[in-house]
């Protein structure tokens, strides 16, 4: 299983509500990621996690608050979030973050905020 | 500062043509260098991942290069078919350590045409 899975494909939200995104490996990976993409950009690195623990916060609003609950899991919490925030959220693992390693990308959560 | 620079931005051709995509890097200590395909809306795909004393590296019809002196590298697509369109995204890691080593360069938006 080389997959990575996220949920939900789209998202369209309030500036006031609360949702999450989900992010899903088995393939044993102790890094995961997450990146956001605008159209016609390159991914923008938001936060890592290795073995459970953050590693990296690319210095990220705090209306996004991201959570590890197991090697397999990882989790965006999203709230008050702005209209700029829309985007392709993308998440991503690797086998460690030292090294010769391949990321492997989910296929991404499409985010719009009204 | 770390950059990868790509090109063409974009290009199109016709379906069964072959094509070479470009990326320049200043990215510094190099550890690898890799592509990715992304479809639409999707995440990235790993084709080829070299590091420094890789010259050539082929996945089916992709065929990457890369010249670690002049710190530049290609993408060569035999025989193009329809869905290979989508952009390619160049990717090089630095061996400096940390998550955040990986450049993103703004990728060549690739359009097969019948």
């Amino acid at each position: 299983d080389t997959e990575v899975t996220q949920t939900p494909k789209h998202l369209v939200m309030g500036m006031t509500n609360k949702k999450s995104l989900k992010c899903e490996q088995h393939m044993g990976h102790r890094a995961m990621y997450w990146y956001k993409q605008k159209a016609k950009k390159p991914p923008e690195l938001m936060f890592v996690y290795s073995y459970e623990k953050l590693s990296i916060n690319e210095s990220v609003p705090s209306r996004f608050s991201p959570e590890c609950p197991n090697s397999s899991l990882l989790n965006l919490h999203l709230h008050a979030l702005q209209p700029e925030d829309s985007a392709l959220y993308l998440c991503a693992s690797s086998q460690d973050l030292a090294g010769v390693d391949t990321q492997y990308f989910g296929p991404g959560t499409r985010l719009t905020v009204l | 500062k770390n950059q990868v620079e790509q090109s063409p931005q974009s290009l199109i051709i016709l379906e069964g043509k072959n094509c070479t995509l470009q990326c320049n890097y200043t990215v510094s200590p190099f550890s690898n260098l890799r592509w990715y395909k992304q479809d639409t809306g999707r995440g990235p795909v790993s084709l080829t991942i070299m590091t420094f004393s890789e010259n050539t590296k082929s996945n089916g019809r992709y065929t990457a290069t890369l010249d670690a002196d002049t710190k530049q590298s290609s993408l060569h697509i035999t025989a193009s078919q329809l869905s290979d369109s989508a952009s390619y995204i160049c990717v090089v890691r630095d061996s400096g350590g940390g998550a955040d080593g990986l450049t993103f360069g703004k990728g060549t938006h690739l359009i097969i045409q019948p």
